[in-house]
């Protein structure tokens, strides 16, 4: 049973660009949540989907956007880039009443 | 929001020593959860313990979620043991957002 999954690894963008970060949940679960850390901090929260809509939302800007596909996987676009959105992109997956599983992130660099 | 405060911020030990991370958070929870961040960055689930005492090896975790604390113990540490801590915790059981404490980089020298 494959755990939760993200691409690309690595990314490397300069500031102004565009990215879209990609994850596919673990097998049985239907909500996906995207969350941001930065070097040195605990991770924080971006948003949540379920049922292919947002259904929370942390303070992030709305430069920061996603979706959910009918499969339950989902793409987090971030627009306009910032030097300080580098950092690492981590999606976690659940189901309801069970606790969120986490994949190995997406590491970006603004330059 | 709730606020998630985790302690000490760094420890180092010797292989075989034991040790004890602390979390504190400033809100009732339904949610609590432990993870191990690997050194390559992947989060990896210890403990979802919103109160009481699970043990799983020899790592095993109390939460007293009247007096809003949670502690994970490690015993006989291993270099594999090495990496941060975090402790996240969400006011909502299951699918709400949880908020990550800054978490507590574990070195243990061989």
């Amino acid at each position: 049973d494959a755990g939760v999954t993200q691409s690309p690894t690595h990314l490397i963008k300069t500031r102004g660009q565009q990215v879209t970060l990609r994850c596919s949940p673990k097998s049985g679960h239907d909500t996906v949540s995207w969350y941001q850390q930065a070097l040195g901090q605990g991770p924080q929260f971006i948003f949540q989907y379920y049922e292919e809509e947002e259904r929370q939302r942390g303070n992030f800007p709305d430069r920061f956007s996603g979706h959910q596909f009918p499969n339950y996987s989902s793409e987090l676009n971030v627009n306009a880039l910032l030097l300080g959105d580098s950092a690492l992109y981590l999606c976690a997956s659940s189901s309801p009443g069970n606790t969120q599983y986490f994949g190995p992130g997406t590491r970006l660099t603004v330059l | 929001g709730i606020q998630v405060e985790q302690s000490p911020p760094d420890l180092i030990l010797q292989e075989g020593a034991n040790s004890t991370l602390r979390c504190n958070f400033s809100d009732s929870v339904n949610n609590l959860q432990w993870f191990h961040q690997n050194p390559w960055g992947q989060l990896i689930n210890l403990f979802y313990i919103p109160s009481g005492t699970k043990q799983n090896g020899r790592l095993s975790a109390t939460t007293v979620a009247t007096e809003r604390y949670s502690l994970l113990y490690i015993s006989s540490s291993q270099t594999t043991d090495s990496g941060v801590y975090f402790c996240a915790v969400g006011a909502n059981f299951g699918n709400e957002k949880l908020t990550f404490g800054t978490g507590t980089r574990l070195t243990i020298i061989p």
